[in-house]
């Protein structure tokens, strides 16, 4: 069974300011890492599919880095907006997972107006 | 288009009744197929995946089953339910890797 850790499990933010979360997973059995923003009762939307180590990847004011070889990934928000509040999750695809994504307990970001 | 569909979106069953909760997948063929749940103050589990029609496996052992009768339907069932079964569920389909497509879940609360 792969673990998957994300850091913290809750954030509480104001406006404007910039944060980041983490996502740890073992470096041993790496595939693909998935980041996903997840809102109450919604389908999960991707942002994020990343497999090289070194990978950045950039989508509005969020962006990702991966570090395969230490097993961590970084997710930042740059300016935070009320309606980035949502639960992030990342998901490990390891090497002998077949397609099977294994989640992290996510980060639930809460921003205040 | 790719779409996925799953109902009910909202249940609310007695302990020991009977669940069946569908998903039906358009717009691509022969995907996997995934069951997951996320119980109160937990994350997102695999439940179940199939790779085929008829083909499932299970991650965790539980009162629940599923079925895949049809190459884009995939059915999760239970005979009686447990007071923890009760969480959301979520069906998702990937044609590879690196793309996922989830349904918009299932609150079952069992009472």
């Amino acid at each position: 069974i792969l673990n998957v850790e994300q850091s913290p499990q809750s954030l509480h933010v104001q406006e404007g300011d910039s944060t980041n979360f983490t996502c740890s997973f073992p470096s041993s059995n790496f595939y693909a890492l998935h980041w996903y923003r997840w809102e109450t009762a919604k389908s999960p939307e991707a942002l994020f599919v990343m497999t090289l180590n070194g990978d950045e990847k950039k989508k509005g004011r969020i962006s990702a880095t991966l570090n395969t070889k230490e097993g961590y990934s970084y997710l930042y928000i740059k300016g935070s907006q009320p309606e980035d509040s949502a639960t992030y999750l990342c998901a490990l695809i390891g090497e002998t997972s077949g397609s099977r994504l294994t989640f992290g307990e996510g980060t639930q970001l809460t921003v205040n107006p | 288009s790719q779409t996925i569909h799953q109902w009910p979106a909202t249940l609310v069953q007695p302990v020991g009744s009977p669940l069946s909760l569908e998903c039906t997948v358009e717009g691509t063929s022969n995907p996997n197929l995934y069951w997951y749940r996320q119980a109160a103050g937990r994350g997102l589990q695999l439940l179940f995946y199939s790779v085929g029609i008829g083909q499932i496996s299970s991650e965790v052992p539980q009162n629940l089953s599923a079925s895949r009768p049809q190459d884009r339907q995939f059915i999760l069932s239970s005979k009686k339910l447990l007071l923890s079964d009760s969480g959301f569920y979520l069906c998702a389909w990937s044609v590879n890797p690196h793309g996922y497509t989830f349904g918009s879940g299932t609150r079952l609360t069992v009472v």
